[in-house]
């Protein structure tokens, strides 16, 4: 059962445009979430996360939103750079269980010239 | 800094051999955490350690050992391996076992068990 659910495995955005990667979650215990990237060989690096109390967290070109009714938050990324070319992962995190991430599959990010 | 470092990169192994998958943290964090990567799948948590002389089971400890040696390594034992175990594994450490820390990770071990 996967609570936490990457509906897209790969997104493709040409440079300077908006990224939106889009993340859904089943488990109402959620209440902490972040986004991690990955790049090929490489392990996951924090980029941004956002608690339950709030619907929006920014930083610089990184927005995270959250719509708790939905059960939706996703990444922006204005302006796209080349250099954003990765996996993305979103993971949740219920209170009372700190030591667990639950992570979605990742979508891939290419950003094209 | 080096942060979060694992040791081997790669390793092949047959069935029923085992082997250690070595892990250090050099940002004197207290809780340390195993997960591994399948295709298709998003990370999952095999175990973790809150603090020194601590582990506990994750979402899937099936087949797999720990040893937290001390506050800054953490390695996890596959006594027996198979083919299931076929996976990238990651290593992660964050100051504490609490709702908002961040988890470093490592580079990962990209593991094939024949």
């Amino acid at each position: 059962d996967q609570q936490v659910k990457q509906n897209s495995p790969s997104l493709s955005v040409q440079e300077g445009r908006i990224s939106i990667l889009n993340c859904d979650y089943t488990n109402s215990m959620f209440d902490y979430f972040l986004w991690y990237k990955k790049y090929p060989a490489e392990g996951p690096t924090f980029l941004i996360s956002i608690s339950s109390i709030k619907d929006k967290n920014e930083d610089g070109r990184f927005t995270v939103f959250l719509n708790k009714s939905a059960k939706h938050l996703s990444l922006h990324i204005v302006p796209s750079q080349p250099g954003d070319s990765a996996v993305y992962f979103c993971a949740a995190r219920a209170t009372g269980t700190a030591s667990k991430l639950t992570f979605g599959t990742g979508t891939r990010l290419q950003v094209t010239l | 800094n080096a942060g979060v470092t694992q040791t081997p990169k790669f390793q092949v192994l047959k069935t029923g051999q085992s082997m250690t998958l070595q892990c250090a943290q050099d940002m004197n964090h207290n809780s340390m955490y195993w997960y591994r990567q399948d295709p298709g799948m998003g990370l999952r948590l095999i175990y973790y350690s809150a603090s020194e002389g601590t582990t506990d089971k994750g979402e899937v400890p099936n087949g797999y050992n720990v040893s937290r040696l001390n506050k800054r390594e953490f390695s996890l034992r596959l006594e027996s391996a198979a083919p299931s175990q076929t996976s990238v594994y990651f290593c992660a450490s964050s100051e504490a076992l609490a709702l908002k820390e961040t988890q470093y990770f490592g580079p990962g071990t990209r593991l094939l068990v024949l």
